[in-house]
C-alpha cells in the first residue's frame, strides 16, 4: 500500500524567505505523488504532480517539488514566500481510483 | 467557468437524524469523488463514480453511508442515523480524465449534536 508522511504539522516563514514543506512516501513501486493547497473556505487546488517523468516538477504560483527515490521524499519548495501562500498544504499519493492525502502542513507567512 | 459546488455549506444534525449532501460537479466531468475531512486531518477517500457507476466504495465507513449519482452528473451522499463521529467536512471532487487533477468543491461542514 502507498502512503505519505508530512513531517511538519506547522511551518512558519517570513515573507520573502524560502519555503520548505517536507513529505516522505512509502511505496513498493514507483509512486504517483502530488501536492494540493487548501486556502480557508476554498476548495483544494492541485499545485503539482509527479508521475514518473521528470524528477523536478514545477507547479503553479512558483512552487516546485523534487522526487528523490533514494530518500523516498517529495518535498515542496518555493524560493520566496508571499503572504498569499499562507494556507494548508497536503502531500499525497494516488492509485487508479483514489487519492491518499497526508495529514497536512499549515504554512504561516509572517510580514 | 463554474467550479464544483456543494450544498448545503453547513449542516447541523441531531444524533440519529438522516442527512443528504449534494454535489454538482463541473459539467462534463466523468469522474466524481467524495472525501471526509476530520478536523486537523487530510481528506480521506470515501467513494468514486465514473459516470453513474460507483466503481469504488471501499472508503465508506459504515453501511449508514450511501452515495449515488443516478444520471452521471449530480451526486448525493446520504448518511443515515448520524452519529457524533460523523462530524467532519465532506468534500466532493470531479475530474475529466486524470485522477490526480481533481477539482474540489468548498465542502459541507456537518456537525452532529
Amino acid at each position: 500500500a502507498q502512503s505519505v508522511t508530512q513531517l511538519d504539522s506547522h511551518v512558519s516563514v517570513s515573507e520573502g524567505t524560502p519555503v520548505l514543506l517536507r513529505c516522505n512516501y512509502s511505496s513498493s513501486y514507483s509512486p504517483s505523488l502530488f501536492w494540493y493547497v487548501q486556502h480557508p473556505n476554498k476548495g483544494l487546488q492541485l499545485l503539482l504532480k509527479y508521475t514518473s517523468a521528470a524528477t523536478l516538477v514545477k507547479g503553479i504560483n512558483g512552487f516546485e517539488a523534487e522526487f528523490k527515490k533514494s530518500e523516498t521524499s517529495f518535498h515542496l519548495t518555493k524560493p520566496s514566500a508571499h503572504m498569499s501562500d499562507a494556507a494548508e498544504y497536503f502531500c499525497g499519493t494516488g492509485s487508479a481510483r483514489q487519492l491518499t492525502f497526508g495529514s497536512g502542513t499549515q504554512l504561516t507567512v509572517l510580514p | 467557468g463554474a467550479g464544483v459546488s456543494q450544498s448545503p455549506r453547513y449542516k447541523v444534525a441531531k444524533r440519529g437524524q438522516d442527512v443528504a449532501l449534494r454535489c454538482d460537479p463541473i459539467s462534463g466531468h466523468v469522474s466524481l469523488f467524495w472525501y471526509q475531512q476530520a478536523l486537523g486531518q487530510g481528506p480521506e477517500f470515501l467513494t468514486y463514480f465514473q459516470n453513474e457507476a460507483q466503481l469504488d466504495k471501499s472508503g465508506l465507513p459504515s453501511d449508514r453511508f450511501f452515495a449515488e449519482r443516478p444520471e452521471g452528473s449530480v451526486s448525493t451522499l446520504k448518511i443515515q442515523r448520524t452519529q457524533q463521529e460523523d462530524s467532519a467536512v465532506y468534500l466532493c471532487a470531479s475530474s475529466a480524465h486524470q485522477i490526480y487533477e481533481q477539482y474540489f468543491g468548498p465542502g459541507t461542514r456537518l456537525t452532529v449534536t
